[in-house]
């Protein structure tokens, strides 16, 4: 069975500084990874993914993520935080073998004070 | 384009009513997904649809809830007789091609429905 842990269930941060939202996974096989972003009332919107390849990806808003195989891990990253940055964020992870879906962690709340 | 549309955006229900939520994909997309956010929680699969078939729903609980999308309009997420426990927000996602291994589309999600049961 598939899994995600945000292991934070909150990240503070100061407007300018650079943040981090920690994510774990556990696949069977290899692991296809996903950020979306909620903001309030909203439905999820898509970030950023790791399929295969350079384990630095590149996505939406200035984000990136880095894929670490040997820690199984998937850390949302941004150099420089904005106020509007401020929403929740979910990791999710499928793997490759066969079918399979979506499974998010419970989600991390990103609040950027100015 | 449109985006993934869900209506109603709230709803409220009486104990032992019955909802029933709407999703339209986007355009193009004949793959849709049901997902449910529980209060504290992330989102759970619920099950995965494509047009009169439904293809896993695995984490659909066993009674009272039902889903289909039809060969014409709107996906239906079902869920009889509610409890108060149904209250959530039930999301829809919809992709272009089916989520077998070796294709990888994201998944686009909708607003949402805010189910409270009274």
């Amino acid at each position: 069975a598939q899994s995600v842990a945000q292991p934070e269930d909150q990240v503070n941060v100061a407007e300018g500084n650079p943040l981090t939202v920690k994510c774990t996974y556990s696949v069977s096989g290899n692991p296809y990874l996903f950020w979306y972003v909620q903001y309030p009332n909203r439905g999820l919107q898509f970030l950023l993914k790791y399929i295969t390849g350079d384990n630095l990806v590149k996505g939406s808003y200035g984000f990136e993520a880095e894929f670490n195989k040997s820690q199984t891990s998937f850390h949302l990253k941004k150099p420089s935080a904005l106020v509007s940055d401020s929403a929740l964020y979910f990791c999710a992870v499928r793997d490759n073998s066969g079918y399979s879906t979506l499974t998010f962690g419970k989600g991390t709340m990103l609040l950027v004070s100015p | 384009n449109a985006g993934v549309m869900q209506n109603p955006r709230h709803l409220v229900r009486r104990r032992g009513q019955e909802a029933r939520l709407r999703c339209s994909p986007m355009k193009g997309h004949s793959h849709v997904y049901w997902y449910r956010q529980l209060p504290e929680e992330g989102l759970k699969f619920m099950v995965y649809l494509q047009k009169e078939n439904i293809i896993d729903e695995s984490g659909m609980p066993k009674e009272r809830f039902s889903a289909e999308f039809p060969k014409e309009g709107p996906s239906i997420l079902r869920i009889q007789q509610v409890v108060r426990g149904d209250s959530a927000a039930y999301f829809c996602a919809s992709s272009p091609v089916s989520q077998l291994a070796g294709t990888l589309n994201e998944q686009f999600f909708g607003p949402g429905t805010r189910l409270t049961v009274l």
